[in-house]
């Protein structure tokens, strides 16, 4: 079975701060996908990034930077230079690669909420 | 707006009253997903269609809930006989499944409040 863990419940920071988001998984398949969500207070979930088991390569987007390592089973999230803007709940998910039915729904985490103060 | 839609964005119903949500995926997309959010929890998998086929459910789904998504556009999820842990946020998501990179997109969900 797959299973997502975000220890930190809430995160608190000022403007300009960099934050760390951590995302720890489980799973037993060696082909498996992780993604990051965004949840404003809108709602609506907003996809920020996908990796795959065979691509540990660390990615940079913008303020966004994601660290991915198998050996810890570990997919972290910084944003650096925090803006208020980035308030929200912050989800990372799994997917498990099915041979069936191709790959499974996303399993999430149970997400972290920053808040970020001006 | 191409996004995934749902109706109606909020619902108010008494304890054993029967609901039904709807979902429009963004039109290319062939997989539908239903997802329930509580508060302060992750979205849980609730079911999955591709096309008009259900291919997979999960337990969270009790014989009170059914999802149909008859012509592999649209889906509705209906909940019989309502109960209180039944209060919940519906989330829809839409994706491909050829070719695809395995994100999903959400719509902004369907609030439920079973008094």
């Amino acid at each position: 079975a797959q299973k997502v863990t975000q220890a930190q419940t809430e995160i608190s920071v000022v403007e300009k701060e960099d934050v760390t988001l951590d995302c720890v998984y489980e799973t037993r398949d060696t082909t498996y996908y992780l993604f990051w969500y965004k949840q404003p207070p809108s709602g609506e979930l907003v996809f920020l990034i996908r990796r795959n088991s065979f691509d540990e390569q660390n990615e940079i987007s913008g303020r966004y930077s994601w660290n991915f390592q198998k050996s810890t089973s570990s997919f972290n999230f910084t944003i650096t230079a925090s803006q208020v803007v980035d308030s929200a709940v912050y989800f990372c998910a799994l997917s498990e690669a099915r041979g069936d039915t191709g790959r499974r729904a996303l399993t999430f985490g149970s997400g972290t909420r920053l808040q970020v103060q001006p | 707006d191409t996004g995934v839609s749902q109706d109606p964005r909020h619902k108010i119903t008494k304890r054993g009253q029967n609901v039904t949500f709807r979902c429009d995926p963004i039109s290319e997309h062939n997989r539908l997903y239903w997802y329930r959010q509580t508060l302060g929890q992750g979205p849980e998998f609730l079911t999955y269609f591709q096309n008009e086929a259900q291919l997979e459910k999960s337990r969270l789904l009790s014989d009170r809930f059914s999802a149909e998504r008859p012509k592999g556009s649209f889906s509705t999820l209906e909940i019989q006989r309502t109960e209180q842990g039944d209060s919940a946020m519906y989330l829809c998501a839409s994706s491909f499944s050829r070719g695809s990179t395995g994100e999903l997109f959400f719509g902004e969900g369907s609030r439920l409040t079973v008094l």
